[in-house]
């Protein structure tokens, strides 16, 4: 089955500094991928649609300029929080999107804590 | 706008019992994914209904969707403790493109 590795699986970083997570999509090729930020005890929220190639639209209240994402082939997407601060601590999720036969592939998450 | 709505969002229940999780969704919907998250884990997927009157079941859970009434159910059988979780259901489609919209999940508590 399709399957997206999201690395790192947690990650502590000190206020003020960017921190990166990558998402790879390792047996197909992953022309969408969704970015989505989790609160403790909620839904998932859609942050961004990136697409191979092309700018990632942004959700309305996303930063764009905070919130860096770089899909820059078919098997690699990945999400920069710049300036990290401690409300932006969350779990994040990638999901490769709108597979025929899989639907969506959701990625394992990271557990983002700012202090 | 696309909006998906759950009920109920918090769920306890006694083994053995049986169970129905609601999911409404507000416009025409391509596709109606149910997911299942543990704590501290991302989502595993359970089902995908793609066409009104589909039902699909695994093991104790049987997931059926109404596109005239845009209705999905998610039904519990037999509950055991094994299945407490938080249930998603997620729709797109319409003006939303391929953009999964999430209802807003619903905490599942099987008791002993």
């Amino acid at each position: 089955g399709a399957v997206v590795s999201q690395h790192p699986s947690w990650v502590i970083c000190k206020s003020g500094t960017s921190v990166k997570i990558e998402c790879r999509s390792l047996d197909f090729q992953a022309t969408t991928m969704f970015w989505y930020r989790q609160f403790p005890k909620q839904s998932l929220m859609l942050m961004a649609t990136s697409n191979e190639g092309s700018k990632a639209t942004y959700e309305q209240g996303v930063e764009k300029d905070k919130f860096l994402i770089n899909h820059a082939s078919l098997t690699l997407s990945t999400l920069t929080v710049t300036s990290a601060h401690p409300e932006d601590s969350s779990f994040y999720i990638c999901s490769a999107g709108g597979l025929v036969d899989y639907g969506y592939t959701f990625g394992s998450g990271t557990r983002l804590t700012v202090v | 706008e696309l909006k998906v709505e759950q009920n109920p969002l918090f769920l306890s229940m006694q083994e053995g019992k049986n169970y129905t999780i609601y999911c409404n969704y507000s416009t025409t919907s391509d596709r109606l994914y149910w997911y299942r998250q543990d704590p501290g884990k991302s989502l595993e997927s359970l089902f995908v209904l793609l066409s009104n009157g589909a039902v699909k079941q695994e093991g104790r859970l049987m997931a059926s969707l109404d596109t005239k009434a845009r209705l999905s159910t998610l039904h519990i059988t037999a509950a055991v403790h094994d299945l407490s979780a938080t249930y998603f259901c997620a729709v797109n489609g319409g003006t939303s493109g391929s953009r999964l919209t999430f209802g807003e999940g619903t905490q599942l508590t099987v008791n002993p």
